[in-house]
């Protein structure tokens, strides 16, 4: 139980172009996502914390305007990337938490902008 | 100084040997995670403990409070173990998960 289908798994896009990542909660409801993303060899960064029905809380140096997060649903929260350049190629991951266990993960989304 | 250490950074051990990797925090925690994380990127849940020890399979998990250190065991190794071992620790009322760098492991056939 508590998965997080994340899509898509792989996005290659044009620079300047915008690019959205879905996150739905399939047998639970997910109150709370958090978004990460994450450089090769490097850990997991949080970028922001979304809530279903309210704004989401950005880190520290993350540009709100150009990693848009809306939380729409108990079930579903996205990610948009827009405008999207190179230096923003990463691989993005969500999580939710659960109660029972602690968290439960995406699969990620590896974004390559070309 | 990191608020999550872990070691070692990367372990290469043989099919079969007993494996350790070490976790340290100096925050305060409600949890302590280990994450496993696989070459493709997808992250796994192991073990949320907040006391004493855990075990699923080949897999143990331990931690002492007050030394504020969490240890990740596997028995038997096999080269599917092969991943990114994660510790994190949760703060619990800030709801955010501090990651260690992660120990990079590879059981060799």
């Amino acid at each position: 139980g508590a998965v997080v289908s994340q899509h898509p798994s792989r996005v290659i896009c044009k620079s300047g172009t915008s690019v959205k990542i879905e996150c739905r909660s399939l047998d639970f409801q997910a109150t709370t996502m958090f978004w990460y993303r994450q450089f090769p060899k490097q850990s997991l960064m949080l970028m922001a914390t979304s809530n279903e029905g309210s704004k989401a809380t950005y880190e520290q140096g993350v540009e709100k305007d150009k990693f848009l997060i809306n939380h729409a649903s108990l079930t579903l929260s996205t990610l948009t990337v827009t405008s999207a350049h190179p230096e923003d190629s990463s691989f993005y991951i969500c999580s939710a938490r659960v109660s029972t266990y602690g968290y439960t993960f995406g699969s990620g989304t590896r974004l390559t902008v070309v | 100084k990191n608020e999550v250490e872990q070691s070692p950074q990367n372990l290469t051990a043989q099919e079969g040997e007993f494996i350790t990797i070490n976790c340290s925090y100096s925050v305060g925690i409600s949890a302590l995670h280990w994450l496993q994380q696989h070459p493709g990127g997808g992250i796994v849940s192991l073990f949320m403990l907040s006391s004493g020890k855990k075990k699923h399979g080949r897999l143990i998990a331990t931690i002492n409070i007050q030394e504020k250190h969490s240890s990740l065991h596997i028995t038997a190794s096999h080269p599917r173990d092969s991943a990114v071992y994660i510790c994190a620790a949760d703060g619990g009322a800030t709801n955010k998960l501090i990651f260690g760098t992660g120990t990079l492991l590879a059981v060799q056939p």
